[in-house]
């Protein structure tokens, strides 16, 4: 009941497609949902993030949509750049004073020039 | 950069060893959190300490230990090194509460021959 699965492992885009990396959760008490980016060699870097009272968030090109009766919520980014290039996390949290994070397995994501 | 300063970068021991892992946290930031990444566990949640007293405890061995001193930086000691402990260990921090949000270090990467 703890785990979040990741979906897909990797994946390839053309510069400017759409990106959807998906996460579902099985634990209803889970209210945070933050998406990490990660860059080789570096920590993840929190990108954006999501509570349950909303259905979508948007910041810039990277939105989150969250789908709380089907326990899955999604990251699409939006006219995907090279430099989007990197291996993306999904998260999930309990808010109990403490930001233990259960985090997906990864998707690594190419845009291709 | 986050502001959270993690040393070493890179450690090679051997088995049976022992090894502390720091971390200095951003300014004012109160609590402190440990992950380990590897290939095969992928992020997984540690420790998180609040100013100075033990928060959450995750998935962490009894071999390994941490601590958060006075000054707010903390360290993770691992002992009788085993080759699977081979992995990054990410240090977080954050501050206000309820914000969710945490920072990452550039981690900390152990391997043990």
């Amino acid at each position: 009941q703890q785990q979040v699965k990741q979906s897909p492992q990797s994946l390839i885009v053309q510069k400017g497609g759409i990106s959807i990396i998906n996460c579902a959760y099985e634990n209803t008490a889970f209210d945070y949902f933050p998406w990490y980016q990660q860059f080789p060699g570096k920590g993840p870097a929190l990108l954006i993030a999501i509570r349950p009272d909303v259905s979508e968030k948007k910041e810039g090109r990277f939105t989150i949509s969250f789908n709380k009766s089907a326990k899955q919520f999604s990251l699409h980014i939006m006219d995907s750049q090279p430099g989007d290039s990197a291996t993306y996390f999904c998260a999930a949290s309990k808010n109990s004073g403490t930001y233990k994070y259960i985090f997906g397995t990864g998707t690594r994501l190419k845009v291709l020039a | 950069d986050s502001g959270v300063t993690q040393t070493p970068k890179h450690l090679i021991t051997a088995t049976g060893q022992r090894v502390t892992l720091r971390c200095s946290p951003r300014s004012g930031d109160l609590s402190v959190y440990w992950y380990q990444q590897s290939l095969d566990q992928g992020l997984q949640f540690l420790i998180q300490y609040y100013n100075g007293e033990e928060r959450a405890k995750g998935n962490i061995l009894e071999r390994f230990s941490a601590q958060q001193f006075p000054d707010l930086h903390s360290e993770l000691n691992l002992s009788s090194l085993e080759l699977g402990d081979s992995a990054l260990y990410f240090c977080a921090s954050s501050g206000t509460a309820g914000t969710g949000k945490i920072y990452f270090g550039e981690g900390s990467w152990l391997t043990v021959v």
